[in-house]
Order: C-alpha cells, then sequence, then structure tokens
C-alpha cells in the first residue's frame, strides 16, 4: 500500500481481555517499529524489527506485551489481560534501511486502545 | 530516566517571535530526526540531520546539530499559528536500528 496501515484503528476492550493490533508496513520496508504514546507525552518506544528479527525488546512494559512479524511485512502487537494503564495510542513505523535512513520513518496512523 | 531528553516540555509564543527547541542525549547519535505533530493526527516528518555541525532549513524552520553529535535545536523564525502541535526529536541510538523518542514539546503560537 502507500503508506503504514494499521488496525484497527479505534479499540475498546473490559480489562482483563486481551487485544491484537496490526500493523501493515510499506512494502520493501524491512524496519518496523512499535511505539505507545499516552495522552500528551511523546513516543515510548516498545520493540522494533530488522526483517522478521527483533534486536530489541528491551521496551515491551510487562511480560503481558508480545509482538511478532512474518513474512518481513505484517507485525501484531499483543496485549493479554489488559489492563487500565496501557489505554493509550499505539504507532507503528516502518523505513527501508537497517540503520539510519535519509527519508526518515513513516507512521501509521495509530491504533488508539481504551479499556474499561 | 530519558536516554533523549526535550526542552522545554511546552512553549507560549506570540506570533511573529522566534522560538527554540533543544533535545539531548547521553550518547552519540547515528541519525536525528525532527517530526511535528498536531493534536490525534499523525507523524509528520520534518528534517533528518546525521553529520556533526549539519544544519537544514525547511521554509521557517532550521534544525541543527552539534559537532559531537548529542544535541541538535530547532528554531522556528517568525512562527505563526500553523507552526502549533508537539514537536518530537527522534533519534537512533544504535548501529542495529533502534529509534527512540524524546518527550516533545508542545507549541501554541498566539495570535
Amino acid at each position: 500500500g502507500a503508506g503504514v496501515s494499521q488496525s484497527p484503528s479505534n479499540k475498546v476492550t473490559e480489562k482483563g481481555k486481551d487485544v491484537e493490533l496490526r500493523c501493515d508496513p510499506i512494502s520493501g520496508h524491512t524496519a518496523l517499529y512499535w511505539y505507545r504514546q499516552r495522552l500528551g507525552q511523546g513516543l515510548e518506544f516498545l520493540i522494533y524489527f530488522q526483517g522478521n528479527s527483533a534486536p530489541d525488546k528491551s521496551g515491551l512494559p510487562s511480560d503481558r506485551f508480545s509482538a511478532e512479524r512474518t513474512g518481513e511485512s505484517v507485525s501484531t502487537l499483543t496485549i493479554q489481560r489488559t489492563q487500565q494503564e496501557d489505554s493509550a495510542v499505539y504507532l507503528c513505523a516502518s523505513s527501508t534501511a537497517g540503520t539510519v535512513t535519509n527519508y526518515g520513518y513513516t507512521f501509521g496512523s495509530g491504533t488508539r486502545l481504551t479499556v474499561v | 530516566s530519558q536516554e533523549l531528553e526535550q526542552s522545554p516540555q511546552s512553549l507560549i509564543v506570540q506570533e511573529g517571535k522566534n522560538l527554540t527547541i533543544n533535545c539531548t542525549s547521553s550518547k552519540t547519535l547515528y541519525g536525528l530526526y525532527w517530526y511535528k505533530q498536531k493534536y490525534g493526527e499523525g507523524l509528520i516528518f520534518l528534517m533528518m540531520l546525521q553529520k556533526g555541525g549539519e544544519e537544514k532549513s525547511h521554509e521557517k524552520i532550521t534544525a541543527k546539530l552539534d559537532e559531537k553529535k548529542q544535541q541538535s535545536s530547532l528554531h522556528i523564525t517568525a512562527s505563526q499559528p500553523s507552526h502549533a502541535g508537539i514537536y518530537l526529536c527522534g533519534a537512533v541510538i544504535s548501529n542495529t536500528g533502534k529509534l527512540i523518542f524524546g518527550q516533545g514539546t508542545t507549541l501554541q503560537v498566539k495570535p
């Protein structure tokens, strides 16, 4: 596709339920990143992928969070047993290069997660 | 603690005034990116800096990266209401491509 696509755009879930957030990067982009943004705050790094491998998972807040990427394409971020503090916008970004890219990173519109 | 610190956290300026936002890292940066975000919207790429001492400009916005590649500044000249939003600095901090962001600076421009 022309851009990074995230689904769903909005998700309201009950506390304790599991949720899956999906990211479709730009075709051919080898690097894929997940961030969490709470209201009025910056982007909190969660995890990134180079191809299907995740060199750094240190940003995942707890073992309730996991992510995978298949076919060097779509990625899924799963949150198990959701808590109210998980409420935030989850952003995905992708880029062509493995390290530094001159063209920046393309961000999706995000998934707004609300845990009630 | 934040690996990438932005200051100030928020800024209110009168239209027409100049302003500067700073981004400081405790580590040498492989690449530094500036983004703008309007409330409830996605991130817009502004500029990318990679070489020590590098400076880039786009319209009324200028970004610089210091010689040690640990600090960047974003300068807006003659601010306009359209400049309002959240400015985020992002940095690649490892040779494997890990990209992190500062806390953001919220800019309001009063007409």
